[in-house]
C-alpha cells in the first residue's frame, strides 16, 4: 500500500514536444506529491509539488495534474528542451501521525532530442 | 561551499574493508538523511537524523552504521559489505523532519563492493 508506481521507465521526446510521466498510488492517506529531477552525476532536486486540494499546478513549462479519485498524478513538460533530459522521480507522503517518509517511484529517464 | 557536500564521490572497497562516507550540509538544516539509490529501484530511505538524534533506522543491515556528531555532519560507516551493497549513496537534508519538507540532496557517493 506504500508503493508509488511510475511509468514509463524511459521516454524519448523531440525538442518542442510534450513529455508526460505518470504515477499511481494506493495509499489514500498520501497528501503531498512532489516531483524530483536528477541530472547525471547530480543528486535529485525538487522540481514541483502538489497537494490534493488542487487538481493542477503549473510552474513555467512544468505542470502537475492530479486525479484524486483515480489516485493518479502526472508531470507534463511543455515545449520540452534538450536541457530537460534527466531522470524524473515522483513521490508521495502522508502527513498523518509521524509518517514523514517520502515514498518514491522508480524513476523515468527522459531524453529530449534536438 | 554551499548546499550538501558528499565525500568521497567514488569508492571501491573489498568485502572485508572498513570505510566511511561523509556528508556536510551548509544550509542550517535540522534533519539529515541517508538514501540508497540502485538502478531501476525507488530511492530507499536508510537513516534519518533530527537534531542529531536518530529517528529512523529503516531495517538497514548492521554493516551500515550511521553517525551524526552535529546537525551539519553525517557519516555512514561501512564494514564487511556485500556486492549487492554497490549503489549510489545519497545524503540529504531538510529544514525540519516534516512530510512536506523539501529535501536537498548531495551529489552522492558511488560505492562499488568487489
Amino acid at each position: 500500500q506504500q508503493q508509488v508506481k511510475q511509468s514509463p521507465q524511459s521516454l524519448i521526446v523531440q525538442k518542442g514536444g510534450i513529455s508526460i510521466i505518470n504515477c499511481a498510488y494506493e495509499n489514500t492517506a498520501f497528501d503531498y506529491f512532489p516531483w524530483y529531477q536528477q541530472f547525471p552525476g547530480k543528486g535529485p532536486a525538487l522540481l514541483i509539488a502538489i497537494r490534493p486540494d488542487v487538481s493542477e499546478k503549473k510552474e513555467g513549462r512544468f505542470t502537475i495534474s492530479f486525479n484524486k479519485s483515480a489516485k493518479q498524478f502526472s508531470l507534463h513538460i511543455m515545449d520540452s528542451q534538450p536541457g530537460d533530459s534527466a531522470t524524473y522521480f515522483c513521490a508521495a507522503s502522508n502527513s498523518g501521525g509521524s509518517n514523514y517518509k517520502l515514498t518514491f517511484g522508480k524513476g523515468t529517464l527522459l531524453t529530449v532530442n534536438p | 561551499e554551499t548546499g550538501v557536500t558528499q565525500t568521497p564521490r567514488h569508492l571501491v572497497m573489498g568485502m572485508t574493508n572498513k570505510k566511511s562516507l561523509k556528508c556536510e550540509q551548509h544550509l542550517g538544516h535540522n534533519a539529515m538523511y541517508w538514501y540508497k539509490q540502485s538502478a531501476k529501484k525507488p530511492l530507499e530511505l536508510m537513516f534519518v537524523y533530527s537534531l542529531e538524534e536518530r529517528v529512523e533506522n529503516n531495517s538497514v543491515p548492521s554493516r551500515f552504521s550511521p553517525e551524526c556528531p552535529n546537525s551539519s555532519h553525517l557519516f555512514l560507516h561501512l564494514h564487511t559489505l556485500q556486492p549487492e551493497d554497490s549503489a549510489l549513496y545519497l545524503c540529504a537534508s531538510s529544514q525540519e523532519m516534516a512530510y512536506t519538507g523539501e529535501l536537498f540532496f548531495g551529489e552522492g557517493s558511488r560505492l562499488t563492493v568487489l
